[in-house]
C-alpha cells in the first residue's frame, strides 16, 4: 500500500507562479524526501528533510513537515516552464533493521509559459 | 562518474519468455534497489540490497529473482513474463547500508509483455 498520497494528482500554473503540492502519509518517518521526474526520466532528488526539522529551503523550494498531522507541502516559487515534471514525495521509515523508502503517486505539474 | 547505468532501455517479450534487467552503479553505493512504475501507483519496490550477497524482498517481489554478486551490479530477472509485468523499471542506489539516504536512479527500462 502506498505510504504518501500527494495532492493534487495534477497542476497547471502561469509561468511565474507558486506552485505547492502536498504529501500525506500514515506512519511515522525518519525523513521524508521529494523527487521530480520529466517525461521519460528517472527521478532526480531534489530535497530531504529530517523527522526533527519543519522547514527547508533550496534555491526555490520550500519544504515543510507537520510530524503532528502527517503531511508534509513542496512549495516551488516563481514557477518555470522548466519545471513542467512529476513530482513525487518519498517517506523513509524503519523496517527490519533497514530503512523503507516509499513513494507517493505523485503530482503532475505543468508550467505555462 | 556514469552514475546508475540500466540496459536495455527498452524490451519487448512474449509471455513466458525470461530477462534480465542489467543496472550498474560506480558510486560504491551499499545500497540498491528495483521499483517498477505504473500508472498512477507510483514507485513500488521490488526488491533490494544492503551489500553485495545480501539481498531482500520490497512490496512486489513476484516474478522477479535479484543477486548481488557485486557491488557495483544489480540484476534483476524475470523468470516467466506475464502481461501484468508490463512496467517501467527504474533502479536506484544509495549510500550506507541501512537505506533512507537520497536515491541516485537509473534512466529506466520501458518493458512490454505481449
Amino acid at each position: 500500500s502506498q505510504q504518501g498520497e500527494e495532492d493534487p494528482q495534477a497542476l497547471s500554473i502561469q509561468e511565474g507562479e507558486n506552485a505547492t503540492m502536498n504529501c500525506s502519509y500514515k506512519t511515522s518517518i525518519n525523513n521524508l524526501q521529494w523527487y521530480r521526474q520529466n517525461s521519460g526520466r528517472g527521478l532526480v532528488h531534489l530535497i530531504l528533510i529530517r523527522s526533527n526539522e519543519r522547514e527547508k529551503h533550496s534555491g526555490r523550494l520550500r519544504v515543510t513537515l507537520d510530524t503532528s498531522k502527517k503531511s508534509s507541502s513542496l512549495l516551488i516559487t516563481a514557477s518555470r516552464a522548466a519545471d513542467t515534471a512529476s513530482y513525487f514525495c518519498a517517506t523513509v521509515a524503519p523496517s527490519g533493521g533497514y530503512q523503507k523508502v516509499t513513494f507517493g503517486t505523485g503530482t503532475k505539474l505543468q508550467v505555462i509559459p | 562518474n556514469a552514475g546508475v547505468t540500466q540496459t536495455p532501455k527498452f524490451q519487448v517479450l512474449k509471455t513466458g519468455q525470461s530477462m534480465t534487467l542489467q543496472c550498474a552503479q560506480d558510486m560504491n553505493h551499499e545500497y540498491m534497489s528495483w521499483y517498477r512504475q505504473d500508472p498512477g501507483m507510483g514507485l513500488r519496490l521490488i526488491h533490494y540490497s544492503v551489500g553485495a550477497g545480501i539481498t531482500d524482498q520490497g512490496e512486489v517481489p513476484n516474478g522477479y529473482n535479484v543477486s548481488r554478486s557485486t557491488t557495483e551490479d544489480f540484476p534483476l530477472r524475470l523468470l516467466s513474463a506475464a502481461p501484468s509485468q508490463t512496467s517501467v523499471y527504474f533502479c536506484a542506489s544509495s549510500y550506507g547500508r541501512e537505506g533512507g539516504k537520497r536515491l541516485f536512479f537509473g534512466s529506466g527500462t520501458q518493458l512490454s509483455v505481449l
